[in-house]
């Protein structure tokens, strides 16, 4: 299986803040990479799929960037909306694997 | 719109099997693949395995295989995951997602929860 391995597991942040999360994977997926924010007690919500296309109706201060094994979810300037816990997976072999979440939380 | 409803939460027996619901509205249900992914409480998304709708095909990730099933009747647009030989650590909130293969799980249900508790 494809382990992904996320950092950090927790942001303390600011409102107006830039915020980098890494993925990593375990072994190349090319650019087949999603990012998720979920919000407690609700599903996951498709951020960024293939690496770095944006979800219709998703703000534009959400970006994603990187492909083989390294990969970035950016947010560029947080939101009170914005904290949540974020999800990388990997959509290129079953099975579909996700990171560890990271909480994103304020300072 | 595109939604997916799920059936609301069960509290099962140690030992018993669960079945929980996903009706799709809003879309062509056989055009896209069905995922369950689970959370427990306080903790990360775990994937399930998927279904071709259209075909009924099935996949499971290792941890599940022989005792999760899925299946789907097409003329209800609704699928199904049903689990068995339920134990403690099952308690978690099962969700459906659809897959749109190339761009990620853009469509989750609500989510059911299911407590295993004696």
């Amino acid at each position: 299986d494809i382990q992904m391995t996320q950092s950090p597991s927790t942001l303390s942040t600011s409102v107006g803040d830039r915020v980098t999360i890494t993925c990593r994977a375990s072994q190349s997926i090319s650019s087949w990479l999603a990012w998720y924010q979920q919000k407690p007690g609700k599903a996951p919500k498709l951020l960024i799929y293939k690496a770095s296309s944006l979800e219709s109706g998703v703000p534009s201060r959400f970006s994603g960037s990187g492909s083989g094994t390294e990969f970035t979810l950016s947010i560029s300037s947080l939101q009170p909306d914005d904290f949540a816990t974020y999800y990388c997976q990997q959509y290129n072999r079953y099975p579909w694997t996700f990171g560890q979440g990271t909480k994103v939380e304020i300072k | 719109q595109v939604q997916l409803v799920q059936s609301g939460a069960e509290v099962k027996k140690p030992g018993a099997s669960v079945k929980v619901s996903c009706k799709a509205s809003g879309y062509t249900f056989t055009s896209y693949e069905i995922n369950w992914v689970r959370q427990a409480t306080g903790q990360g998304l775990e994937w399930m395995g998927w279904m071709n709708p259209n075909s009924g095909n099935t996949g499971y990730a290792q941890k599940f295989q022989g005792r999760v099933t899925f299946t789907r009747n097409t003329s209800r647009s609704t699928a199904y995951m049903e689990l068995s030989s339920l134990r403690s650590d099952d308690t978690a909130v099962y969700y459906c997602a659809r897959d749109t293969q190339l761009n990620g799980m853009d469509v989750w249900g609500q989510g059911t929860t299911v407590t295993v508790s004696s």
